[in-house]
């Protein structure tokens, strides 16, 4: 079963400290992995996809299909990163692609 | 307005009440999406339409009708709500349903509180 994971609710680091947002999955084919992001009073947006293999305000994740993880990464957290972020794998259910979002982890950044 | 539009933001209803939400994307975009999204349980995914047509119904209770008589709109009916029916409604639209590359496109949710 299609399945994503993220073990941490609540993920809190001081202001320059590097983050790291769990993300492990569980898919048969070739999944495409996206970071969704939820700032608070804003919308869920799409932050990153692995496809793209591109860094978003200073995040990026890379698809580890061994450990079937896609973990989100930052060198230096920043107060303006705290945020709703959920994981979230697009897949083949017969013909139908669908998005199944991991439980989400709250980032709080503090000063 | 662009993008995915909901309305009413928020809603307040007894058990026994009638009432529909809406959303609206201005994005040409031929599938539309309702999420549940609660307190205690990650997104959760109840109806899916392309192009007008329902292509999935995620073993959701018969007290949510969904509705969409266009590419550009999605109603989600609601009738005898429960309270634990309480839960932020999420709208999302994509460019396409088919295939796995897609990007999804929310709308601000329906704070629903069912009393």
């Amino acid at each position: 079963a299609q399945r994503v994971t993220q073990p941490e609710k609540l993920l809190s680091v001081f202001k320059g400290a590097p983050v790291e947002l769990k993300c492990n999955y569980s898919y048969s084919g070739s999944p495409e992995l996206f970071w969704y992001v939820q700032y608070s009073r804003q919308r869920l947006q799409l932050l990153l996809r692995h496809i793209s293999r591109e860094s978003i305000k200073g995040f990026t994740a890379d698809l580890n299909k061994g450990e079937t993880s896609f973990h989100l990464k930052k060198p230096f957290a920043q107060e303006e990163d705290s945020a709703m972020y959920y994981c979230a794998l697009s897949g083949l259910v017969g013909n139908t692609g669908k998005l199944i979002f991991g439980q989400g982890t709250t980032l709080q950044v503090k000063p | 307005e662009t993008g995915v539009t909901q309305t009413p933001r928020h809603l307040v209803m007894g058990m026994t009440n009638k009432k529909s939400l809406k959303c609206e994307q201005h994005l040409g975009h031929n599938a539309m999406y309702w999420y549940k999204q609660s307190a205690k349980k990650p997104l959760e995914l109840m109806f899916v339409y392309s192009l007008e047509e329902r292509v999935e119904n995620n073993s959701v209770p018969s007290r949510f009708s969904p509705e969409c008589p266009n590419s550009s709109h999605l109603f989600l009916h609601l009738h005898t709500l429960q309270p634990e029916d309480s839960a932020l409604y999420l709208c999302a639209s994509s460019q396409d349903m088919y295939g796995t590359f897609y990007e999804q496109y929310f709308g601000p949710g329906t704070r629903l509180t069912v009393t």
